[in-house]
């Protein structure tokens, strides 16, 4: 099946500093969606790209769908430590009837010092 | 708001025993979705409702059963739970519309023994 692969799996930053995150994939996306997971909780959706080139903001992230239609990136300005957590990427697979279905890349652990 | 309330919350069993896990929704949406989170695999799907009694195999069904016998009720059955099942189990509805965004419970942390 498709798979999204996510770098870099763990970022270690301090207070302030920018993040920059990525994913890719070896078939194309119709669709990109940014999730963010707390500890102890389900992840929550950030941002959802639909348009290849589209460049999205959500506060401080913005996240940009890649023009090959094989990648996202993912930006957080200025991080602050409630910004700790997983970032996943996600996207429906492509072809067919998906009924929603999404493929999760693997995540990347975002460690913030304060 | 979308509600999803999973049950329970946290279990220790022992290998071979049956486990089932409940994801009860309040908002009558069609689909759901059992996914399982593991370390270094993210989110991995594991089976899906489209409609009461509609379900299929998502790419870990292995070793897993589910049950939809009403529309707010999906059930995820191990009928002899084994140590690789050990995990954090998320029961997700579809919340979005063709772009597929889910909504997550708060999960239900499993530890065969």
């Amino acid at each position: 099946g498709q798979q999204l692969n996510q770098s870099p799996q763990s970022m270690f930053i301090q207070e302030g500093e920018d993040v920059s995150m990525n994913c890719t994939s070896s078939s194309i996306f119709n669709t990109w969606l940014w999730y963010k997971q707390e500890p102890g909780e389900g992840p929550v959706l950030l941002i959802a790209l639909y348009k290849a080139g589209e460049l999205t903001s959500n506060g401080r992230l913005t996240a940009q769908f890649g023009i090959t239609r094989k990648d996202s990136f993912l930006n957080i300005s200025a991080s602050i430590p409630s910004d700790v957590g997983i970032y996943f990427c996600a996207g429906p697979p492509s072809g067919g009837t998906s009924y929603g279905k999404l493929t999760f890349g693997q995540g990347t652990i975002l460690t913030v010092h304060p | 708001d979308a509600g999803i309330t999973q049950s329970p919350r946290h279990k220790v069993t022992e290998t071979g025993t049956p486990v089932t896990l409940r994801c009860h929704q309040t908002e009558n949406h069609r689909y759901m979705y059992w996914y399982r989170q593991d370390p270094g695999h993210g989110l991995r799907l594991i089976h899906y409702s489209y409609g009461v009694k509609d379900t299929d195999k998502g790419e870990v069904s292995d070793g897993y059963s589910v049950s939809r016998s009403k529309t707010e009720d999906f059930l995820l059955t191990l009928e002899s739970a084994t140590s690789s099942q050990t995990s954090v189990y998320f029961c997700a509805i579809r919340i979005g519309g063709a772009s597929g965004e889910l909504f997550f419970g708060e999960g239900s942390r499993l530890t065969v023994l």
